[in-house]
């Protein structure tokens, strides 16, 4: 069974440029949940994604945006970019609560 | 207050040892417990699963959750080099948004 897969896995981006990362979640699975991993605050909740609708946010400020397909693969936006948002970026799937994980895409803003 | 308090190391043990990593929390909602290991540059991978309190056992690693204290626990027996990661305590409510721990970083030494 394939697992999450999460493109690109690496991205260099400039202040100010908006950046969409993909998701595709575990066949079956359609609950899709995305999150900001950094040193300093760890794992940080960003949203999560069920049936298409947006089932939970975390704190984050609106140019953190995200949106879920029929198929269930996701999508999340950032726009302009700032250089507190290099981080890894994770995206986890789930069958009902326990959730699995992507490699992540490492996004670093210069 | 964070509401997942987890030790963030690093805990250094020889081969062989007893390893045990422990999470507390605030959050009596809470229902569902997870482990997660993450090596360097990769997605945390699920360890360990449990809903409500108990214990569970998997090979060498032994989850435990005491809802009472607000209290879990992940044991691995006969540590190996190879358990050297960062392990996350991750947990949530019904239908709600999973919380991390900060993670514990993990040295075992041959």
């Amino acid at each position: 069974k394939a697992g999450v897969t999460q493109t690109p896995r690496y991205l260099i981006k400039t202040r100010g440029q908006q950046v969409t990362l993909s998701c595709s979640p575990i066949s079956g699975h359609r609950s899709v949940s995305w999150y900001q991993q950094t040193p300093g605050q760890g794992l940080q909740f960003l949203f999560e994604y069920f049936s298409e609708t947006q089932r939970n946010k975390g704190n984050f400020p609106g140019r953190f945006s995200g949106r879920q397909f029929s198929n269930s693969r996701s999508e999340m936006n950032v726009s302009t970019l700032e250089l507190g948002d290099s981080a890894l970026y994770l995206c986890a799937s789930s069958p009902i609560d326990e959730a699995f994980f992507g490699q992540g895409t490492r996004l670093t803003v210069v | 207050q964070k509401e997942v308090e987890q030790d963030p190391g690093p805990l250094s043990v020889p081969e062989g040892a007893i390893v045990s990593l422990n999470c507390t929390y605030s959050n009596s909602a809470f229902q569902y417990f997870m482990w997660y290991r993450q090596y360097s540059r990769k997605g945390p991978e699920l360890l360990m699963y449990t809903y409500s309190s108990g214990n569970k056992e998997d090979g060498r690693f032994t989850a435990q959750v005491d809802k009472s204290s607000k209290y879990i626990s992940l044991f691995i027996r006969d540590s190996q080099p190879s358990d050297s990661a960062t392990y996350l305590c991750a947990m949530s409510a019904i239908t709600d948004k999973l919380i991390f721990g900060t993670g514990t970083r993990l040295q075992v030494f041959p």
